[in-house]
């Protein structure tokens, strides 16, 4: 175990549909970053968040709207997606945007039909 | 920006035998370099790091090799095993900017 959860591992949603994508972080890290992960591509960042604030938007479509209450937990918002946004989605952290060693979760598998 | 590239999309190796993956980067800016190993179903796995100040760095069956002057990376395990049958990804980064990911190379063990 990483020391990083996510929530659900396995999600099948609609293209009207609104979900939420949860990450949990048990390690003390002040940095957070979601990540889109496709077959044959290399893991895309999204977003970063350093004690709390966004630092980094990678040209993200607005149908993906993250949100970060505090340190320990980041969570990605889902609206209206496509199906080309099916993929794993990853969260991680570090200890801060210059730590860089990023501890991974497992994942949530989105399945947009 | 950073770009990232892995030399070989897969790699065979007899267990037992050594493993080499490359990996090349485009920043020569670029001053912190960390390989990633993902088992199917899981999310990368933190294996090791080097900052751009090192050549060369080892840690428990794994080395990673830093050449500056060609901008490239390497992984090498030491007597591969079953449980080593990943795909590995190398990544960069340089001052404040966010780690750049190759795209990963799928190591296979066969027995």
């Amino acid at each position: 175990e990483t020391g990083v959860t996510q929530t659900p591992r396995h999600l099948v949603m609609g293209m009207t549909n609104k979900k939420s994508l949860k990450c949990e972080q048990h390690l003390g890290h002040n940095a957070m970053y979601w990540y889109k992960q496709s077959a044959k591509k290399p893991l895309e960042l999204m977003f970063v968040y350093n004690f709390k604030e966004q630092t980094e938007n990678n040209s993200v479509p607005s149908r993906f709207s993250p949100e970060c209450p505090n340190s320990s937990h980041l969570f990605l918002h889902l609206h209206t997606l496509q199906p080309e946004d099916s993929a794993l989605y990853l969260c991680a952290s570090s200890q801060d945007t210059q730590g860089y060693e990023q501890y991974f979760g497992p994942g949530t598998r989105l399945t947009v039909t | 920006g950073e770009s990232v590239g892995l030399h070989l999309p897969t790699l065979s190796v007899q267990e037992g035998d050594n493993s080499i993956i490359n990996c090349a980067y485009s920043n020569s800016a670029s001053d912190y370099f960390i390989w990633y190993k993902q088992e199917s179903g899981k999310g990368p796995q933190f294996i090791i790091d080097i900052r751009s100040n090192m050549d060369k760095r080892q840690g428990q069956r794994v080395t990673v090799l830093l050449n500056k002057t060609v901008k490239h990376l390497s992984l090498q395990i030491a007597a591969t095993q079953p449980g080593d049958s990943a795909v590995y990804f190398c990544a960069a980064a340089s001052g404040n900017t966010p780690l750049v990911f190759g795209k990963g190379t799928r190591l296979s063990v066969i027995a």
